[in-house]
């Protein structure tokens, strides 16, 4: 299994600002993933973050909007650009290692946008 | 494409009775199922997996399900609920393809009363 943090751990914007959450696993993983759960709802998936490579992004979201970086095997940023109250939400980092079907969670972010 | 459906978006049941949470799938290829629990201000953790091994899977905290292809459901039961169970359970779907991209279902919330 892998242990996942995430920074910060809550945080409260004001619109038109950009917050990056960063998030680090404790050991090499296969692949990251970026999700939303707005508030009593189920997860979204936002990204896959790949090393090396552009995130592949899910439908209804873009990367102007949600750019993401993976600069190595244990960590990925996600920015929430230009924001609005619309993205107040958690924002939740999960990961798997090589050959993994179930995935690892951090412990989220919740975003507050005034 | 894959889904998932959780029947019921709150379950309350008595401290020492069944336990009992509805999961329903669609998958065209065999499917990967889990369950996960998130507890308040938390990321999800894994209960359990299936995998296409035993149809009857074992988890953590006295946790169990059993994958009915012919049903096509995989339902979480526990014998006995503890007042630690309170949390909110989701029922995910993914498959090998596309790096194992995992489809949530909705989420039951579950209620335990002394």
């Amino acid at each position: 299994s892998a242990v996942i943090s995430q920074k910060p751990s809550r945080d409260i914007c004001q619109r038109g600002t950009s917050l990056t959450i960063q998030c680090q696993v404790d050991s090499q993983v296969t692949m990251m993933f970026w999700y939303r759960q707005q508030p009593g709802q189920s997860l979204t998936l936002i990204a896959t973050a790949n090393q090396g490579s552009e995130a592949t992004y899910e439908s209804g979201f873009v990367i102007d909007k949600f750019p993401i970086s993976r600069p190595n095997l244990t960590f990925s940023t996600l920015t929430v650009s230009n924001m609005s109250p619309e993205d107040s939400s958690i924002y939740l980092c999960s990961a798997s290692g090589q050959g993994e079907s179930e995935q690892y969670f951090g412990p989220g972010t919740r975003l507050t946008v005034t | 494409a894959q889904s998932v459906t959780q029947l019921g978006s709150h379950v309350s049941v008595s401290e020492g009775a069944l336990v009992l949470l509805r999961c329903n799938y669609s998958s065209s290829v065999p499917p990967y199922l889990f369950w996960y629990v998130q507890y308040p201000n938390q990321g999800l953790q894994l209960l359990l997996k299936y995998t296409s091994a035993a149809t009857l899977v074992k988890g953590i905290n006295g946790f169990e399900a059993e994958f009915k292809k012919s049903e096509t459901s995989f339902h979480l039961t526990k014998p006995s609920a503890h007042m630690s169970d309170a949390a909110e359970y989701f029922c995910a779907v993914s498959d090998n393809t596309g790096g194992f991209k995992t489809i949530f279902g909705a989420g039951t919330r579950l209620f335990v009363k002394a």
